[in-house]
């Protein structure tokens, strides 16, 4: 069956520090795979795209991976600040003629002070 | 300039009742889809239209309809309320049906008692 899976359990770290989310799937070939950040109550913000024949993507204090072969895209959030406290959410591009991003259920980070 | 607007931003209604949410995009972009968010979950695709044709469809009764209008904007509307209907709606502007980002308004906050 098709899966796209984030990291479940919330990530707690210190700021400062490398938070690193995950998201692997399974069944999917997509064509890009997106990084969105919500924070509660709110819609989801744009943050990263990353192509299938793209490794690696870089914004700011952000940086994407993206590995086709073990299905999977690494998300970084490097000197993290509480401010980055909030659910990160991948989004997968379900090639074909549905036009539907299919979604991760989301990784919930706190920085802590 | 103006982010994608949503309204209203919090409804109640009862079972059985009817409900229209609305949208206006990003000026400039003739992509709109339309999201449901349950507590807890990632967005789950329910509509994207694109110059005011429907061009995907999720995997939600037919009580679930939209449609764009020549100025962009859009209407989802449910019909027949269930108590599971309770969500988030989220509107999603972007300037293609594919491949770029998605700006998300602030949603729609749906309670059905």
């Amino acid at each position: 069956s098709q899966k796209i899976e984030q990291n479940s359990e919330a990530l707690n770290i210190q700021e400062g520090k490398t938070a690193t989310l995950t998201c692997n799937y399974t069944n999917y070939s997509p064509a890009y795979l997106q990084w969105y950040r919500q924070d509660p109550g709110r819609g989801p913000v744009f943050l990263l795209l990353i192509r299938e024949n793209e490794k690696e993507k870089r914004k700011e204090r952000l940086k994407v991976t993206f590995d086709t072969t073990l299905k999977q895209s690494l998300f970084h959030i490097t000197a993290s600040q509480p401010a980055d406290s909030a659910t990160y959410l991948c989004a997968l591009d379900n090639a074909g003629n549905n036009r539907k991003l299919i979604w991760g259920l989301g990784t919930s980070l706190a920085v802590n002070p | 300039d103006a982010g994608v607007t949503q309204s209203p931003t919090h409804l109640i209604k009862t079972r059985g009742q009817h409900v229209t949410l609305r949208c206006s995009p990003i000026s400039g972009h003739k992509s709109v889809s339309w999201y449901q968010q349950v507590l807890g979950q990632g967005p789950q695709f329910i509509f994207q239209y694109y110059e005011k044709e429907e061009r995907g469809r999720g995997n939600f009764p037919d009580r679930f309809s939209a449609r764009q209008f020549p100025n962009y904007s859009s209407e989802l509307n449910v019909n027949a309320l269930l108590l599971g209907d309770s969500a988030l709606y989220l509107c999603a502007s972007s300037s293609k049906t594919r491949g770029t980002e998605a700006f998300f308004g602030q949603g729609t906050r749906l309670t059905v008692v």
